[in-house]
């Protein structure tokens, strides 16, 4: 299995702009979580999935992110307008069931200036 | 929801030493997992351990669930393993809460 896939790995954007950020789980598996990563507050969950359906999502900074599950093998999260505190490294992550051993994708390093 | 600290936050270790992680845990886990984060920002699974011990290659890990705490062990240790060391657990609400992590740093 190719692991968890993300893409861009590297994106930089305007401040202002839209920035939608890609996710392909492992095959098989039914929850799916996006983490964000700062210096200042560490690896903290933003929302997370199971069977394609938000469960949780009191982790979602504020109304300018969002995230959606369209199917079992694709998630996006979006940040519209993005700004520069939005910087970070965005991880998406998947599971089988939720509480068993989770798989990280590469990351996806966010710059906004 | 649960709580996860660990210590120490740094580590410096000469090459050839051994080290111990600590992970605490404030709650009941369904699951408890380490992580290796590389100088390239990659999270490497280490061990799922939830509870009990399990070993790979230089590494072990020790989680024991009544007391809520687990240990990382590495031995031998190389410059490879320089990195950040994240504990990470969940209970019912099946989302990993991650600990703020052990940076370690093997000179040779």
């Amino acid at each position: 299995d190719a692991g968890v896939i993300q893409s861009p790995r590297h994106e930089v954007t305007e401040m202002g702009q839209e920035v939608t950020l890609r996710c392909k789980p492992i095959s098989g598996h039914n929850s799916l979580f996006w983490y964000r990563q700062t210096m200042m507050r560490g690896l903290e969950l933003l929302i997370y999935f199971n069977n394609n359906v938000p469960i949780d999502d009191s982790g979602m900074p504020e109304d300018r992110f969002s995230a959606k599950m369209p199917n079992a093998s694709f998630s996006t999260l979006k940040i519209q307008p993005s700004e520069p505190r939005d910087s970070a490294v965005y991880f998406c992550a998947s599971s089988f069931q939720g509480a068993t051993e989770a798989f990280f994708g590469q990351g996806t390093r966010l710059t906004v200036v | 929801g649960i709580q996860v600290e660990q210590s120490p936050p740094d580590l410096i270790l000469q090459e050839g030493a051994n080290s111990t992680l600590r992970c605490n845990f404030s709650d009941s886990v369904n699951n408890l997992q380490w992580f290796h984060q590389n100088p390239w920002g990659q999270l490497i699974n280490l061990f799922y351990i939830p509870s009990g011990t399990k070993q790979n290659g230089r590494l072990s890990a020790t989680t024991v669930a009544t007391e809520r705490y687990s240990l990382l062990y590495i031995s031998s240790s190389q410059t490879t393993d320089s990195g950040v060391y994240f504990c990470a657990a969940n209970n019912a609400g099946n989302m990993l809460t991650f600990g703020g992590g052990t940076r370690l740093m093997v000179k040779p």
